[in-house]
């Protein structure tokens, strides 16, 4: 079974520009979640979604947002970006109920912020 | 609330020496417990979970870690460090509304 796929894994932005970053989870996952992960702060919760419902989020200002499609598929939105916002975005899917499950991550998306 | 301390961002172990990562826990309701290793320009990889039931844990790669209520803790072993067990380690509990990892401990294996 094909792992945790995130695209892309680099990005360059500076600051001001909004960034889209994708994530494909396991098949048949439904479960996918977003971390952010900073040498300063570590790995911090950004939000949930199951069945293309968010059920969680972090507490995070409203410049990030996400959403997740019919397969399972979720995508995660920065927009205007400060340069506070490089860190190593990581995905993570489940099969269905996150308390239980064991998260499966991706390799992440390196953003850096100019 | 739940919270995880990872005590030591770094330690240092020689090859072939016993490893002990240590995790301790907070949690209001029964916890379920991860540890994860992270090597450089990766993502996070499951070593072990503690859910329920027998409180030694065995995991991928050697690792293996006690549940400990009376201490709250989860520490992380193996008996015999190797090479390619230098990474970052994260402890983490899931209390139902989402995981919170600790702080990371850097693992470095000494020749």
């Amino acid at each position: 079974k094909a792992g945790v796929t995130q695209t892309p894994r680099y990005l360059i932005k500076t600051r001001g520009q909004q960034v889209t970053l994708s994530c494909s989870p396991i098949s048949g996952h439904r479960s996918v979640s977003w971390y952010q992960q900073t040498p300063g702060q570590g790995l911090q919760f950004l939000f949930e979604y199951f069945s293309e419902t968010q059920r969680n989020k972090g507490n995070f200002p409203g410049r990030f947002s996400g959403r997740q499609f019919s397969n399972s598929r979720s995508e995660m939105n920065v927009s205007t970006l400060e340069l506070g916002d490089s860190a190593l975005y990581l995905c993570a899917s489940g099969p269905r109920d996150r308390s239980t499950d064991t998260q499966y991550f991706g390799p992440g998306t390196r953003l850096t912020v100019l | 609330a739940q919270s995880v301390t990872q005590l030591g961002s770094h330690v240092s172990v020689s090859e072939g020496a016993l490893v002990l990562l240590r995790c301790n826990y907070s949690s209001s309701v029964p916890p379920y417990l991860f540890w994860y290793v992270q090597y450089p320009n990766q993502g996070l990889q499951l070593l072990l979970k503690y859910t329920t039931g027998a409180t030694l844990v065995k995991g991928i790669n050697g690792f293996e870690a006690e549940f400990k209520k009376s201490e709250t803790s989860f520490h992380l072993t193996k008996p015999s460090a190797h090479m390619s067990d230098a990474a970052e380690y994260f402890c983490a509990v899931n209390g139902g509304a989402k995981i919170i990892f600790g702080k990371g401990t850097r693992l470095h294996i000494l020749p």
